[in-house]
């Protein structure tokens, strides 16, 4: 089975300020990696995934997450936040053998100021 | 091209009441899913499709049934409303062949029981 810990459940940050949220997994298997955002009252929408290859990801919105093997670990991070940023982020796992059955993370909520 | 629906927005059950959760794409995906989302828990998985006609368990199926007799509708049905599944249901449908990877999530479904 896999887990997922989100560590932070709040991060507020200022307009234009860099962030990061992190992500850590748990699995005996070999995984792949998801991001998600949800903004209030809607569904989510996927930020970027790791399947394979390259261990630097770049998604949607200006959103970038790398993967560590061997920290197991799969942060996001961008480099300059907008208002428009507020949300939810959700991390997500899945055994690469299992399809696509999500394990999810608690959420982290952005808050950018401005 | 709808993506995922998801029927109703709201409802609100006693104690007790079945109800149908409704879900459809219109992509072609084999691969569906139901979520709910409660508090401070992220998405847990409740049940899951592979394809028509398969279905299984996900991490918290019990009070929930589920079927797939079409490629297109995965219908959510709770047996007898219990305080317990008062959440935000999300369906899902993903496509995977190879690296290229597709997933979508419907706006939700937001189920009250009194």
């Amino acid at each position: 089975a896999q887990s997922v810990t989100q560590l932070d459940s709040q991060v507020p940050v200022f307009e234009e300020a860099p962030v990061e949220l992190r992500c850590n997994y748990s699995s005996s298997v070999s995984v792949y990696l998801f991001w998600y955002v949800q903004y209030p009252n809607q569904g989510l929408q996927l930020l970027l995934k790791y399947l394979s290859g390259s261990t630097l990801v770049k998604g949607i919105n200006g959103f970038e997450a790398e993967f560590n093997k061997s920290q197991t670990s799969f942060h996001l991070r961008k480099p300059s936040v907008h208002i428009s940023d507020t949300a939810e982020y959700f991390c997500a796992v899945s055994a690469r053998s299992s399809g696509d059955k999500l394990t999810f993370g608690t959420g982290t909520r952005l808050a950018v100021r401005p | 091209n709808a993506g995922v629906t998801q029927t109703p927005k709201f409802q609100v059950l006693k104690t007790g009441q079945s109800m149908t959760l409704q879900c459809a794409q219109d992509m072609n995906h084999e691969y569906m899913s139901w979520y709910r989302q409660d508090p401070g828990m992220g998405l847990r998985l409740i049940h899951y499709s592979v394809g028509a006609g398969i279905t299984d368990q996900g991490e918290v199926p019990n009070g929930y049934n589920v079927s797939r007799s079409t490629t297109e509708d995965f219908p959510l049905r709770l047996l007898s409303a219990a305080p317990s599944q008062t959440s935000v249901y999300f369906c899902a449908s993903s496509y995977r062949q190879g690296y290229r990877y597709e997933q979508y999530f419907g706006p939700g479904t937001r189920l009250t029981v009194t």
